[in-house]
C-alpha cells in the first residue's frame, strides 16, 4: 500500500492553456474522488467514480472540467482553457470497497498545486 | 446541503497543554464524522472519525466526541506535542451521498 499518488505535484500555466492532473488510488481502492482546496478553506468536492463510472459532479465542475478514469484505476483531471480562479491545490482521495462493504474512510494525495499566471 | 462551521480558525497553546476544536453540521442526515490534519504541502490525513452511533471515541492522546441533538462534535487533543502543530478540518457525511464536507480548518500551534 503505497498510497494515493498525484502527479505533477507542482503546474505553473498561463491563463487560457490547457492542463491535465493524474491520479493514482490506493490498489483495489474501487472509489476515486477529486477536491478542490483554495487557500484558507477546507477541501471542496468536485466529483467521484465508482470503479469507471463518474457518480456525481460538483455545480463547482464547469464545463471547462472534465475528469475520467477509463480502466477504474488512475483517473485524470483536466482543466481547458485555465483562469486565475481555477488556481488551487487539487486533491484526489481514494475508499476501499473489502468484502463488499464500502468504507467511509477517504485517504488522500498530496495534492498538485495549480498556479495559473 | 450539509453546512459545517469550525472554530476556533487559530489556536495557539503550550506544550502538554489540551487542545479542543469544536464543529457544527447542519443536516441531521449525516452520520459519519473524521478530522483530518494537514501539515503544509501535503494532503489531509485522517486522524480520528465517529459514527453517529457513538458518543465518544478515544486514540492515545486524541478524542472525539459528538452530540447527536446539538448536531455538534468536538477534537480533543491532550498532552500536546510541537508535532501536532498543523491545520486540523472537521468534516461530515450522509453516506447516503458521497460529498465529504469540510469545516474552515483550525490552525494549531503548539510552542515549546
Amino acid at each position: 500500500d503505497t498510497g494515493v499518488s498525484q502527479n505533477p505535484r507542482h503546474k505553473i500555466t498561463k491563463r487560457g492553456q490547457n492542463v491535465t492532473f493524474r491520479c493514482d488510488p490506493i490498489s483495489e481502492h474501487n472509489r476515486l474522488y477529486w477536491y478542490r482546496q483554495t487557500l484558507g478553506q477546507g477541501p471542496e468536492f468536485l466529483t467521484y467514480f465508482q470503479n469507471e463510472a463518474q457518480l456525481e459532479k460538483s455545480r463547482l465542475l464547469s464545463d471547462r472540467f472534465s475528469a475520467e478514469r477509463p480502466k477504474g484505476s488512475f483517473s485524470t483531471l483536466e482543466i481547458q482553457r485555465t483562469e486565475q480562479g481555477d488556481s488551487a491545490m487539487y486533491l484526489c482521495a481514494s475508499s476501499s470497497n473489502r468484502d463488499k462493504v464500502w468504507s467511509e474512510k477517504l485517504f488522500f494525495g498530496s495534492g498538485t498545486q495549480l498556479s495559473v499566471l | 446541503g450539509e453546512n459545517v462551521e469550525q472554530h476556533p480558525s487559530t489556536l495557539s497553546v503550550q506544550e502538554g497543554d489540551s487542545a479542543v476544536i469544536k464543529c457544527t453540521y447542519s443536516d441531521s442526515a449525516s452520520n459519519y464524522f473524521p478530522w483530518y490534519k494537514q501539515e503544509l504541502g501535503k494532503g489531509p490525513q485522517l486522524i480520528i472519525d465517529i459514527r453517529s452511533n457513538v458518543g465518544e471515541k478515544k486514540d492515545q492522546r486524541i478524542a472525539v466526541t459528538l452530540n447527536k441533538t446539538a448536531k455538534h462534535f468536538s477534537l480533543h487533543i491532550t498532552e500536546t506535542q510541537p508535532e501536532d502543530s498543523a491545520v486540523y478540518f472537521c468534516a461530515a457525511l450522509n453516506t447516503g451521498f458521497q460529498k465529504l464536507v469540510f469545516g474552515t480548518g483550525t490552525r494549531l500551534l503548539v510552542s515549546p
